[in-house]
């Protein structure tokens, strides 16, 4: 199974960008690539997935690398509550299982 | 929200007696997934199942055991509990051609 590397923490200041990086050297064709993210002291919770393009959604963009090999997950304005362990995972949809690493826990500063 | 509920939320037993988790959702949904996480160690896949009376082991599986007799439910069970079990166990559940899963707030187990 293709395996993904995140920093093991990153801290942001309050307001401002976040690029989480994710690499995925690998990756296969028909990976997608699926962030979640877990407050503490509750279950993980989706965040965003791509294939190929670069996506955005209410919560975050996914900027994905030409060649697919890497990911960073972008929250523009970071805030106190964004503090979380944020997991970069692989799922191939003909795959029944799901796996995550350690991820990276983000500390905000105010 | 997702219609995912794990009981009990937190549990304390004894050395060598048996325990069962449970994950009830109400999505109908296909796949479903337990999961423990201890310090340092991120989210680990015990077992999962992609239908009922289908299961199929995780990364982490020795000790437990799982059964889904019907689609809500997916049972977790560690026949005898040791102290390397506690942990917090998590229950996810996934659509067919969702990608997105979604996660029950987790249950505390505790083996003394």
């Amino acid at each position: 199974d293709a395996k993904t590397t995140q920093p093991n923490s990153m801290e942001s200041n309050e307001e401002e960008p976040v690029h989480l990086p994710c690499n995925h050297s690998t990756i296969s064709g028909t990976d997608y690539i699926h962030w979640y993210r877990q407050l503490p002291s509750q279950g993980p919770e989706y965040v965003i997935h791509g294939l190929t393009s670069n996506v955005n959604n209410r919560m975050a963009s996914l900027a994905i690398a030409e060649d697919r090999k890497s990911s960073t997950l972008i929250l523009h304005r970071a805030t106190l509550r964004d503090a979380a362990v944020y997991y970069c995972i692989l799922r191939d949809e003909g795959n029944n299982d799901m796996r995550f690493g350690a991820g990276t826990r983000l500390t905000v500063k105010p | 929200d997702a219609g995912i509920t794990q009981s009990p939320r937190h549990k304390v037993t004894e050395t060598g007696t048996p325990v069962t988790l449970r994950c009830h959702q109400t999505e109908n949904h296909r796949y479903m997934y337990w999961y423990r996480q201890d310090p340092g160690h991120g989210l680990r896949l015990i077992h999962y199942s992609y239908g009922v009376k289908d299961t199929d082991k995780g990364e982490v599986s020795d000790g437990y055991s799982v059964s889904r007799s019907k689609t809500e439910d997916f049972l977790l069970t560690l026949e005898s509990a040791t102290s390397s079990q506690t942990s917090v166990y998590f229950c996810a559940i996934r659509g067919t051609l969702a990608t997105e899963a979604f996660f029950g707030q987790g249950t505390r187990l505790t083996v003394v």
